[in-house]
């Protein structure tokens, strides 16, 4: 069974503060990795994609990919209230023409003003 | 607009009773997807498809059905052979390929009553 494992949180950090994710998956073949943020109540939208080991960063956002410790990160920097939310770590698992995402549980996250 | 529409938004059932969920998308995407989510979990992907009249059982496929005639439609009937249906559905779609981004409905809300 491929699984993807997140720390359930939630984590609280102070407004201003960077908040760190951290996400770690079972099949060592996936080559696609991407970061959600989910409202309460709300469908998942794309924060991050990466795909080659290092860092990206996008605004405010740095995700971080190490294949070979099967370990994938994201930064928040400069957290703000708005940015509460449950971000979800996605995994790709198909291969060739196949597309298919296996989803952690999520990181509730819980900016304090 | 582009997007993916899903249809009824909130929708209450009667154990025994069979119910379709509607999802629509104008994204010409090849690739469709169900999952659902139970409260405080992640996403598990109930079925996909990669292309027109074909598709694949996901993770928990058990007590679903679905169709994919038309590469804009993918409807996905609970039946009454699912035992806990009261979730969170969500209909994604994406270019077909390992590796790409998927995108999400808004979601429907399925109550057992």
């Amino acid at each position: 069974q491929k699984e993807v494992e997140q720390n359930s949180g939630p984590l609280s950090v102070p407004e201003g503060a960077i908040a760190s994710l951290n996400c770690t998956y079972s099949d060592r073949g996936s080559q696609s990795f991407f970061w959600y943020r989910q409202y309460s109540g709300k469908s998942p939208e794309l924060i991050m994609s990466i795909y080659s080991n290092g860092d990206k960063e996008d605004g405010r956002f740095t995700a971080q990919l190490n294949k070979a410790s099967q370990y994938v990160s994201l930064l928040i920097r400069d957290s703000q209230p708005s940015d509460s939310a449950t971000y979800l770590c996605a995994v790709n698992v198909g291969g060739g023409a196949t597309n298919k995402l296996i989803f952690g549980t999520g990181t509730l996250l819980a900016v304090q003003p | 607009d582009g997007g993916i529409t899903q249809s009824p938004k909130y929708l209450f059932r009667k154990e025994g009773q069979n119910v379709t969920l509607s999802c629509e998308q104008n994204l010409n995407h090849d690739a469709m997807y169900w999952y659902r989510q139970d409260p405080g979990q992640g996403l598990r992907l109930i079925y996909y498809s990669q292309i027109v009249n074909d598709f694949q059982k996901g993770d928990i496929a058990e007590g679903y059905s679905v169709s994919r005639e038309k590469k804009e439609s993918f409807p996905l009937t609970v039946t009454s052979a699912q035992k806990n249906p009261t979730a969170f559905y969500l209909c994604a779609s994406s270019i077909s390929g390992t590796g790409n981004t998927i995108y999400f409905g808004e979601g429907s809300w399925l109550t057992v009553v």
